[in-house]
């Protein structure tokens, strides 16, 4: 496709429970980026990965987030026994290159609800 | 951490009418960029500014970045209600491409 792909776009989750939410990113892309946006807020940075290579995870908030780009494409980010307070909207995001001023092209994003 | 402060949070008007959204920062950013963002969709890349004191348009969007690059303003003229949206601006600290830093957004409505 010409875009980002996110799937699933919605995503209903037990507490407790690990879901698995999935980035297809542009073709060729080298940067990749996932946010995490709480409603009515703006997005924040969880992690950026430069083709397979994880290069900041800071903003993952806890080692309860995991995400991975094996083959510099494709990425996943895992929540692992879910929380309320992880609902949100997932989004990633996807660049050419790796400038600071490289336009950003989001998905439309994953909305996680954990009850 | 650096924090963008955008401002107002919310803002409703008549269609026609002219409006300015601000973000401000006690940090230098090296580049700062707009957003707009529609429910149920991710962010869509509005501009972005680099040099302190640029203004660049967009149709009827005026964008400016202060001449120190810790603030930005969006100017809308004669609005729309196709204008309607969420309003993010985001910056960037390093030359890298590390994560950008997003302010909680401007929601503005467009009444016709």
């Amino acid at each position: 496709g010409a875009g980002v792909s996110q799937s699933p776009r919605y995503k209903v989750a037990k507490r407790g429970q690990d879901v698995a939410l999935r980035c297809d990113p542009i073709s060729g892309h080298v940067s990749l980026f996932w946010y995490q946006q709480a409603l009515g807020q703006g997005p924040e940075f969880l992690t950026y990965f430069q083709n397979e290579a994880q290069l900041d995870k800071s903003g993952l908030p806890s080692d309860r987030f995991f995400a991975e780009r094996p083959e510099g494409s494709v990425s996943t980010l895992k929540i692992q026994r879910t929380q309320q307070e992880d609902s949100a909207v997932y989004l990633c995001a996807s660049s050419l290159s790796t400038g600071a001023n490289e336009k950003l092209f989001f998905g439309s994003g994953t909305q996680l609800s954990v009850l | 951490t650096q924090l963008l402060e955008q401002s107002p949070q919310f803002l409703s008007i008549q269609e026609g009418e002219n409006l300015t959204v601000y973000c401000n920062s006690s940090s230098v950013f090296s580049s700062l960029q707009w957003y707009r963002q529609e429910p149920g969709e991710g962010p869509v890349l509005l501009v972005t500014v680099v040099t302190g004191g640029e203004v660049k348009k967009l149709k009827r969007l005026t964008f400016q970045f202060g001449d120190a690059r810790k603030d930005s303003s969006l100017h809308i003229t004669a609005a729309q209600p196709g204008d309607t949206g969420l309003y993010l601006c985001a910056g960037a600290v390093g030359g890298g491409a590390d994560g950008l830093t997003f302010g909680k957004g401007t929601h503005l409505i467009i009444q016709p």
